[in-house]
């Protein structure tokens, strides 16, 4: 149990709808990464949140938005759901701000579009 | 810009014998590099890192990994493969400059043969 938690674990749902994924960091850790892995494009970098603050963002669709809020939880929102934003969405934490830092990752949250 | 490369897909090898798995990277500035492993249906788990010092890093479960600068890579490697250890690897880097990104490769098929 690497301490950081997703929900939920599963969650299907209609093309053009909206949800919210959750991740609960380790206990400590101001910094959370939000990954998607999906079968034809491996896993790729989202957004990153140190202590409520973005700090780097990758490959993430503008119809895609996270926060980090001051309990330090994050939670990343898919809306106008399409057939391909089905993945498994990652969750990673870790204490940052030094060199080094090993990111430690959460089960996932399974998004199923149909 | 940060980069990982795994070239194989899949690795077959059979129980007993010694296994890689290999990784370059190219990043700027100094790398900090790690590997993780994917059990299905699970999240990724951390084997090891480096980030300075000894380039013979040791991690969990027996598997070490071996940083080359002049190559710029950084394979797993141990001594004796088990079935148990058929996964999904990933390789991931950061640059020791710049913003905190985890650039993680495509993942490296590990299968154990009994």
């Amino acid at each position: 149990d690497s301490g950081v938690t997703q929900t939920p674990k599963h969650l299907i749902t209609a093309t053009g709808q909206r949800v919210t994924l959750r991740c609960s960091p380790r206990s400590g850790d101001l910094s959370v990464y939000w990954y998607q892995q999906s079968l034809d494009q491996g896993l790729q970098f989202l957004i990153h949140y140190y202590n409520g603050e973005e700090r780097a963002k990758g490959n993430i669709l503008e119809r895609f938005s996270a926060q980090q809020f001051p309990d330090l939880h994050s939670e990343l929102n898919l809306s106008s759901l399409e057939l391909g934003d089905s993945a498994l969405y990652f969750c990673a934490s870790s204490v940052e701000r030094s060199s080094g830092n090993t990111i430690y990752f959460g089960e996932g949250s399974w998004l199923t579009v149909v | 810009a940060q980069s990982v490369a795994q070239p194989e897909d899949q690795v077959n090898v059979a129980e007993g014998n010694p296994l890689t798995v290999k990784c370059t990277y190219s990043v700027s500035g100094n790398p900090y590099l790690f590997w993780y492993v994917q059990y299905p249906n699970r999240g990724l788990q951390f084997l090891l890192k480096y980030i300075t010092g000894d380039n013979l890093v040791k991690g969990s479960y027996g598997f070490e990994a071996e940083f080359n600068k002049s190559q710029t890579s950084f394979h797993l490697k141990k001594p004796s493969a088990l079935v148990s250890d058929s996964a999904l690897y990933f390789c991931a880097v950061r640059s020791t400059s710049g913003t905190y990104k985890y650039i993680f490769g495509t993942g490296t098929r590990l299968k154990v043969l009994a």
